[in-house]
C-alpha cells in the first residue's frame, strides 16, 4: 500500500515561513490534498489538487507537489496556525482505490 | 450551508454493538460520497471507508474490511458507521467527511464534528 511520510514537528517563530514536507513514491504525478486539525476540533481542509485553496483560506497557504515530495508552506506564520497538519492522496495503483493519510506534523509556533 | 452532523458521544462495553451516524445538509446528499475517519487518541487519521449514497456503492478499506459496516439512508440523508462487536481497541474519534463525486475530486471537505466512541468495561 501507498505510504505518506511527514516529520513529526516543525518549529517557527511567527511571522516566518513554516515547510511541511509529505514523502511518497513518485507523489508527484498524484493530487495532493493538506488538512489542518486544531486541538479538540475537525480537520479542516487548507490545500487541495496540490496548490488550491478552498474559500475562506488565507494565501499565506500554499502547496507544491514534484517528484517525491509534497510540500505546505504557510507564510508570515501566526499563532493561530499552530495546529497538526496532515496530507492525503488517492492511491488507485491497486485494485482497491485507497484513500491514505499522512502521518501528520505538529506545528509549534515558537 | 453544506454541513455534516454526527450523533454525540458514546459509552460501551466490550462485545456490544453499535451505530453512529452522518447527517448532511446544505447539498444534494445523493451525489456526494460521504467517508469515514479513525482518530485513535493522540493518533493520526485512518482511512475506514466510503460510501456513495445515491447507490449505496461502498469501499472499505483493507485494515477495516469485515470490521465496520458502512450504510446510508438517502431518504433521511444520513450516513452510517455500524460495529457488531465492539473491542476496546475501537476507542476513537470518528468523523464523517463529503467527498465529490468524480474521481477526480478525492478530497474530503467539510469534515463533521466528530463522535466519540470509548469502549471499556
Amino acid at each position: 500500500s501507498y505510504v505518506l511520510t511527514q516529520p513529526p514537528s516543525v518549529s517557527v517563530a511567527p511571522g516566518q515561513t513554516a515547510r511541511i514536507t509529505c514523502g511518497g513514491n513518485n507523489i508527484g504525478s498524484k493530487s495532493v490534498h493538506w488538512y489542518q486539525q486544531k486541538p479538540g476540533q475537525a480537520p479542516v481542509l487548507v490545500v487541495y489538487d496540490d496548490s488550491d485553496r478552498p474559500s475562506g483560506i488565507p494565501e499565506r497557504f500554499s502547496g507544491s507537489n514534484s517528484g517525491n515530495t509534497a510540500t505546505l508552506t504557510i507564510s508570515r506564520v501566526e499563532a493561530g496556525d499552530e495546529a497538526d497538519y496532515y496530507c492525503q492522496v488517492w492511491d488507485s495503483s491497486s485494485d482497491l482505490p485507497n484513500w491514505v493519510f499522512g502521518g501528520g506534523t505538529k506545528l509549534t509556533v515558537l | 450551508e453544506v454541513q455534516l452532523v454526527q450523533s454525540g458521544a458514546e459509552v460501551k462495553k466490550p462485545g456490544e454493538s453499535l451505530k453512529i451516524s452522518c447527517k448532511g445538509s446544505g447539498y444534494s446528499f445523493t451525489s456526494y460520497w460521504i467517508g469515514w475517519v479513525r482518530q485513535m487518541p493522540g493518533k493520526g487519521l485512518e482511512w475506514m471507508g466510503i460510501i456513495y449514497p445515491g447507490d449505496s456503492d461502498t469501499r472499505y478499506s483493507p485494515s477495516f474490511q469485515g470490521q465496520v459496516t458502512i450504510s446510508a439512508d438517502k431518504s433521511i440523508s444520513t450516513a452510517y458507521l455500524q460495529w457488531s462487536s465492539l473491542k476496546a481497541s475501537d476507542t476513537a474519534m470518528y468523523y464523517c467527511a463529503r467527498k465529490g463525486s468524480s474521481s477526480l475530486y478525492n478530497w474530503f471537505d467539510p469534515w463533521g464534528q466528530g463522535t466519540l466512541v470509548t469502549v471499556s468495561s
